[in-house]
C-alpha cells in the first residue's frame, strides 16, 4: 500500500507563478517533512511541519492532521526552484516513508 | 549542517559481482539509513541502524547486507549483484528517536550489467 501519495506528479510553471503541491497519507501521521531534490542529486530538507502552518522564505507548508494531508506552497517561483519535491512521514520507529514526488519545472 | 559522505559516486559491475557502498557521517548521529531510489517507486528503505553493531531490516532488504562498524560508518554490501539492483542509492542519518528530518549523502549510482 502506498502510504504517501503526492500530486500532481509533474507541474510546469512560468517564472513568478505560484505552485501548490499536495501530499496525502493513508495512515495518520503527525510527523511530516518536505524535501527538495535536483535530478539525480542529494535530498535537502525544506520544512518540518507536524501540524498547522509553517513558513520558510517563499515556502509555506500547511498540515491538517485529521484530514491526513499536507501541502507545500511555493510563491513567486524561480527557475532555480526546478526539481523534485518529496514529502515524507516518519512512522515514529525511525522509518520515513516517502511519496514519489512532484517534478516541478519553472520556465522563463 | 550535518555532513554525510558516500563513496563511490558511480559504480559499474557485472551480474554476480561483489559491491560495497560506503557512507560516513560526521555529526555523531545515532541513526543511519540506506535507501534506493527508482523511477516509479520513489525512495525505499533497505536497512537502517541505531548504533555500531546494530542492524535493522527495512522494506526492501532482499539481496542486501549492511554493517555499521562505528558510529560514523555504515556499509551496504551486494554480494551477488543482479541487474534489478541497478539504482541510485542514498545514505542518510538522523539524530534521536523522533527525528524531525534526515540528512542525506549525494548518492551512489550503481549499474549492474
Amino acid at each position: 500500500e502506498q502510504q504517501v501519495q503526492q500530486s500532481p506528479a509533474s507541474l510546469v510553471l512560468q517564472e513568478a507563478e505560484n505552485a501548490e503541491l499536495q501530499c496525502s497519507f493513508s495512515i495518520f501521521t503527525n510527523q511530516v517533512q518536505w524535501f527538495y531534490q535536483r535530478p539525480g542529486g542529494r535530498l535537502v530538507s525544506l520544512l518540518y511541519n507536524p501540524s498547522g502552518t509553517k513558513q520558510s522564505g517563499r515556502l509555506t507548508s500547511t498540515t491538517v492532521i485529521k484530514e491526513r494531508r499536507s501541502s507545500l506552497h511555493i510563491s513567486s517561483s524561480q527557475i532555480t526552484d526546478s526539481g523534485t519535491y518529496l514529502c515524507a512521514k516518519n512512522t515514529g520507529y525511525q522509518n520515513f516513508y516517502f511519496g514519489k514526488g512532484t517534478s516541478l519545472t519553472v520556465i522563463p | 549542517e550535518a555532513a554525510v559522505t558516500q563513496s563511490p559516486r558511480n559504480k559499474v559491475t557485472v551480474t554476480g559481482g561483489n559491491v560495497t557502498l560506503s557512507c560516513r557521517q560526521t555529526n555523531s548521529h545515532n541513526y543511519m539509513y540506506w535507501y534506493r531510489q527508482d523511477t516509479g517507486h520513489g525512495l525505499r528503505l533497505i536497512h537502517y541502524s541505531y548504533g555500531a553493531g546494530n542492524l535493522q531490516i527495512g522494506d526492501v532488504p532482499d539481496g542486501y547486507k549492511a554493517t555499521r562498524t562505528t558510529q560514523e560508518d555504515f556499509f551496504l554490501l551486494l554480494e551477488l549483484a543482479s541487474p534489478s539492483q541497478t539504482s541510485l542509492y542514498f545514505c542518510a542519518s538522523s539524530e534521536g528517536l523522533r527525528a524531525e528530518t534526515l540528512y542525506f549523502g549525494s548518492g551512489t549510482r550503481l549499474t549492474v550489467l
